[in-house]
């Protein structure tokens, strides 16, 4: 059972570049949540998606865009990288509200 | 006030030590209540839902104060492979955070 799964696990980026964070879960779970985590700073929301088609602001939204391509995947994207965005981003999932979240095993993206 | 607040230590104690974190949350209407556990570069993952009336699970018991907003953790008999950073997360409605709202972290280090 792989649980949620993100890609890549490491990236450096040359500022202005783009990329695409994927995340794909197979516990069939309605709402994924993308935060970034900086020292000091705790986990932040980015981005999250209560249910397919629907996504929403978190805390921390500026310069990234998401999209929810079906119930499984929901993506991530730095349309022009800025060494701000250096941090660690996780994928989440969970299957109702009152319910545990499911991490993946994160994403170290250095922006130079 | 944060939402959601956390002593963030470190906590440096001896194997066999008994140690206690308390979380602080601002939303009286708040809902569930979880301790995650993040190992060091790694994913977060639940260690126990809290409920009311308090529960345990071996050496981890959690408590729920509603009247004064407040989770708790205790440790007994402390392990090496319990070093580790304690995140508190609190599920409130609403708000920007997808309901899911993370402590900063409590770090736990267990010396010999």
């Amino acid at each position: 059972n792989a649980g949620v799964t993100q890609t890549p696990k490491f990236q450096v980026l040359k500022t202005g570049q783009s990329m695409t964070l994927q995340c794909a879960q197979d516990m069939n779970h309605n709402s994924m949540y993308w935060y970034r985590q900086d020292p000091g700073m705790g986990l932040r929301l980015i981005y999250y998606s209560a249910s397919e088609g629907t996504t929403d602001k978190g805390e921390v939204p500026n310069g990234y865009n998401v999209s929810r391509l079906n119930k499984r995947e929901f993506s991530l994207r730095l349309e022009s990288a800025a060494p701000s965005q250096t941090s660690v981003y996780f994928c989440a999932s969970r299957s109702s509200l009152n319910t545990e979240a499911f991490f993946g095993q994160g994403t170290r993206l250095t922006v130079v | 006030r944060k939402e959601v607040e956390q002593d963030p230590g470190p906590f440096n104690v001896p194997e066999g030590a008994t140690v206690a974190f308390n979380c602080t949350y601002s939303n009286s209407a708040s809902q569930s209540f979880f301790w995650y556990r993040q190992d060091c570069r790694k994913e977060p993952k639940l260690l126990m839902s809290v409920y009311s009336s308090g529960n345990e699970d071996g050496r981890f018991t959690a408590q729920l104060n509603r009247a004064s907003q407040y989770i708790s953790l205790l440790i007994r008999d402390s392990k090496l492979s319990d070093s580790a950073t304690y995140l508190c997360v609190v599920k409130s409605p609403g708000g920007s955070q997808g309901n899911l709202i993370f402590g900063k972290g409590t770090k736990l280090s267990v010396k010999p």
